[in-house]
């Protein structure tokens, strides 16, 4: 596609149930990031793909929050027993193959509400 | 490691004076620089980057910033701010070898004074 497209644009959702949020990056690139920016704070890394493995999960916030990657293509972000806490944008973004000077393209994000 | 701060989460200017958003990093080693804008309810875009060749780096809509290795900074610029650069501005770090973690400051959101 053109760009980064996520979906859902918009969720709203219960506490304690699962959620998720999809991310369909730039074809071709074969680096994918999660990011959360919350109210009022920067961005916050979660997790990097490079074509389906995922090097780096430090960013994840707890065993609630969990990603994978199919097809070095479409990636699902999976938040299981939501906590209000949660309630963030979800920012996915894309690059070509590893290399620092590449240009990240974030999509539009996911505005998750637990309620 | 690495990180980035973003002096003034808000700062304000009239429309037609400079623009100036700080933005000072660290970094163990040569540094990767940009400058992200995101626009209400959109997501983020890349307004220009520093990747070790000249120091002064032009980006779009007018933005321009100065690498500057002694002060650890990559301050953003523009002369004559416009109304439709109210947005909010993030600065990020990376560097090259291992895989591309960018880090982000925590934003400075710049309100234009008619």
């Amino acid at each position: 596609g053109a760009g980064v497209s996520q979906s859902p644009s918009n969720k709203v959702t219960e506490k304690g149930k699962d959620v998720e949020l999809r991310c369909d990056p730039i074809s071709g690139h074969t680096a994918l990031y999660w990011y959360r920016q919350s109210l009022g704070q920067g961005l916050e890394f979660l997790i990097y793909f490079q074509g389906n493995s995922a090097p780096d999960k430090s960013g994840l916030p707890s065993d609630r929050f969990s990603a994978e990657r199919t097809g070095g293509s479409v990636s699902t972000l999976t938040i299981q027993r939501t906590q209000q806490e949660d309630s963030a944008v979800y920012l996915c973004a894309s690059s070509l193959e590893l290399n620092s000077g590449n240009t990240i393209y974030f999509g539009e994000g996911s505005w998750l509400t637990v309620v | 490691a690495q990180s980035v701060t973003q002096l003034g989460s808000h700062v304000s200017v009239s429309e037609g004076a400079l623009v100036l958003l700080r933005c000072n990093y660290s970094s163990s080693v040569p540094p990767y620089l940009f400058w992200y804008v995101q626009y209400p309810n959109q997501g983020l875009q890349l307004l220009l980057k520093y990747t070790s060749a000249a120091t002064l780096v032009k980006g779009i809509n007018g933005f321009e910033a100065e690498f500057k290795k002694s002060e650890t900074s990559f301050h953003l610029t523009k002369p004559s701010a416009h109304m439709s650069d109210a947005a909010e501005y993030f600065c990020a770090v990376t560097h090259f070898g291992g895989y591309q973690k960018v880090t982000f400051g925590t934003g400075t959101k710049l309100q234009v004074i008619p």
